[in-house]
């Protein structure tokens, strides 16, 4: 058990260029959550899934943020025209359906220039 | 819906001093209740669960919290603080039913003092 991976670890980019996120959950896990953290917050909800079906997704999530997690396996969060304001660290967490407790990966780093 | 308010974003302590950080949830089902903690640069780690099965709940490294349906609380103590507990601190909630998101609440820094 390798525990939940997330790639890249750090990403900079270009305010209007997209990007793409992917996470690795523990493999027998089924749900899959999305979680976008800034310096001194709590981690925010994002969207989370059940296999492959997108069950829930934040209101406050604009547009430009899409998730998909294809086969109930890996998944990926895509932001385009990025701006600066999308800088923060996105996690990723996988879980049971019965167990309750998120195991998180290391995240994400997004900077926005 | 459900939500966790953390009272003090930041506390300090003494090593060897007692740890309380303080935590009330809201929520209109019976909730699973976590405490995570994050150190520098990393992903979080859970500390201990509640769900329902003993309203004290034990955790790693020494921790535990005891759940008050009566006060809506879920407070974590350590009797005695390492340098090593310094981290920040986040709890969350989850209902038992319909859609199960988890809510955090916006974190405690502690600071241990040597």
């Amino acid at each position: 058990d390798t525990g939940v991976s997330q790639d890249p670890r750090h990403k900079i980019t270009k305010r209007g260029q997209n990007v793409t996120f992917r996470c690795d959950p523990i493999s027998e896990h089924n749900r899959l959550y999305w979680y976008r953290q800034t310096l001194g917050q709590g981690p925010e909800f994002l969207t989370y899934f059940q296999n492959e079906a997108q069950l829930e997704k934040s209101r406050l999530l604009s547009d430009r943020f899409s998730a998909e997690r294809p086969k109930g396996s890996f998944s990926t969060l895509e932001i385009q025209r990025t701006e600066q304001g999308d800088s923060a660290m996105y996690l990723c967490a996988s879980s049971i359906e019965s167990g309750g407790e998120l195991f998180f990966g290391e995240g994400s780093r997004l900077t926005v220039l | 819906a459900q939500s966790v308010t953390q009272l003090g974003s930041h506390v300090s302590v003494s090593e060897g001093a007692l740890v309380l950080l303080r935590c009330n949830y809201s929520s209109s089902v019976p909730p699973y209740l976590f405490w995570y903690v994050q150190y520098p640069n990393q992903g979080l780690q859970l500390l201990l669960k509640y769900t329902s099965a003993a309203t004290l709940v034990k955790g790693i490294n020494g921790f535990e919290a005891e759940f008050k349906k009566s006060e809506t609380s879920f407070h974590l103590t350590k009797p005695s603080a390492h340098m090593s507990d310094a981290a920040e601190y986040f709890c969350a909630v989850k209902n038992s039913g319909g859609y199960q998101k988890v809510t955090f609440g916006t974190g405690t820094k502690l600071q241990v003092i040597p």
